[in-house]
C-alpha cells in the first residue's frame, strides 16, 4: 500500500537535545512537507522541498533543520535552538503540479520537558 | 489568500446528511476552495476540491454558491467515523510549491 509513515508516533525528549522525526513516502511524489500543529491551532508550515536536494524554509523555520537526500524520505531535525519544540508534528507529501492535494502522515507527537 | 470563516462546532446523527458551510467572501476568481479532515491525533485527510462548479467524489459532495462567496461540503450520509475536524481552505491552484494554511475549522460531533 502507498502512504507515508512517521516514526515514532510519540516522542520524549530533554530540554536542550537534537531530535531527528522521520517521515518516508512510496508514493513517489516529488514535494514534501513538514507541518507543526499546536493544541486547538492549524497547522503551521516549517519546511518544504519540491524536489530531492533543494529545500525552502516555511512560516516558522527557526530552530529546525531537514534535509532531503532521497526522493521518499524527508527528515526534520528539532534543535535545541528550538524555544517551544513541544508539538504534534506533521509530515505530508503531493506531487508538484498537485500540490494542494496533500497526503498527511499520521504524526509524530514531541514531548521537550 | 482569500480568508475563510466556519462555525466551530456542528453536530449531525449518523445516517444523516452533515452540511458544513464555509464562507469566503473574499475570495478572487483564480481561487479554489479545499476541503480537508482530521480526525483525533492523526494527519489532516483531502476531501475534495472545486473552483466554480459543484463536486462529487466517493467521500463528499462540494456545493460552491454562483457568487462564489461561500461553500458547503455535504457528507451524505454520515457515520460515526466521520467525527473530525473539518478545515475549508481557499488558495490558488498554481503550480509547484503550495503551503496549506488551516485555520480552526469546524468540530463535526456525529452521534449514534
Amino acid at each position: 500500500d502507498g502512504g507515508i509513515t512517521q516514526s515514532p508516533k510519540y516522542l520524549f525528549r530533554k530540554e536542550g537535545q537534537n531530535v531527528t522525526l522521520s517521515c518516508e513516502q512510496n508514493l513517489n511524489h516529488d514535494a514534501m512537507y513538514w507541518y507543526r500543529q499546536d493544541p486547538g491551532q492549524g497547522l503551521r508550515l516549517i519546511y518544504y522541498s519540491q524536489i530531492v536536494n533543494d529545500f525552502q524554509k516555511g512560516d516558522i523555520a527557526e530552530g529546525y533543520s531537514v534535509s532531503r537526500e532521497k526522493k521518499e524520505s524527508f527528515p526534520l531535525t528539532v534543535t535545541s535552538a528550538q524555544k517551544n519544540p513541544t508539538a504534534f508534528y506533521l509530515c505530508a507529501s503531493s506531487r508538484r503540479d498537485r500540490a494542494k492535494e496533500q497526503y498527511f502522515g499520521p504524526g509524530t507527537r514531541l514531548t521537550v520537558t | 489568500d482569500a480568508k475563510t470563516t466556519q462555525p466551530p462546532s456542528m453536530d449531525c446523527a449518523e445516517g444523516r446528511a452533515a452540511n458544513l458551510p464555509c464562507n469566503h467572501s473574499t475570495i478572487s476568481g483564480n481561487e479554489y476552495v479545499y476541503w480537508y479532515r482530521q480526525i483525533h491525533s492523526q494527519g489532516p485527510q483531502y476531501i475534495i476540491h472545486g473552483l466554480k462548479n459543484n463536486e462529487t467524489n466517493e467521500m463528499a459532495s462540494l456545493i460552491i454558491t454562483e457568487d462564489r462567496k461561500s461553500s458547503t461540503l455535504i457528507l451524505p450520509h454520515a457515520t460515526l467515523r466521520d467525527t473530525a475536524v473539518y478545515y475549508c481552505i481557499v488558495r490558488v491552484n498554481n503550480r509547484g510549491y503550495s503551503t496549506l494554511t488551516f485555520g480552526k475549522g469546524t468540530m463535526l460531533l456525529v452521534s449514534p
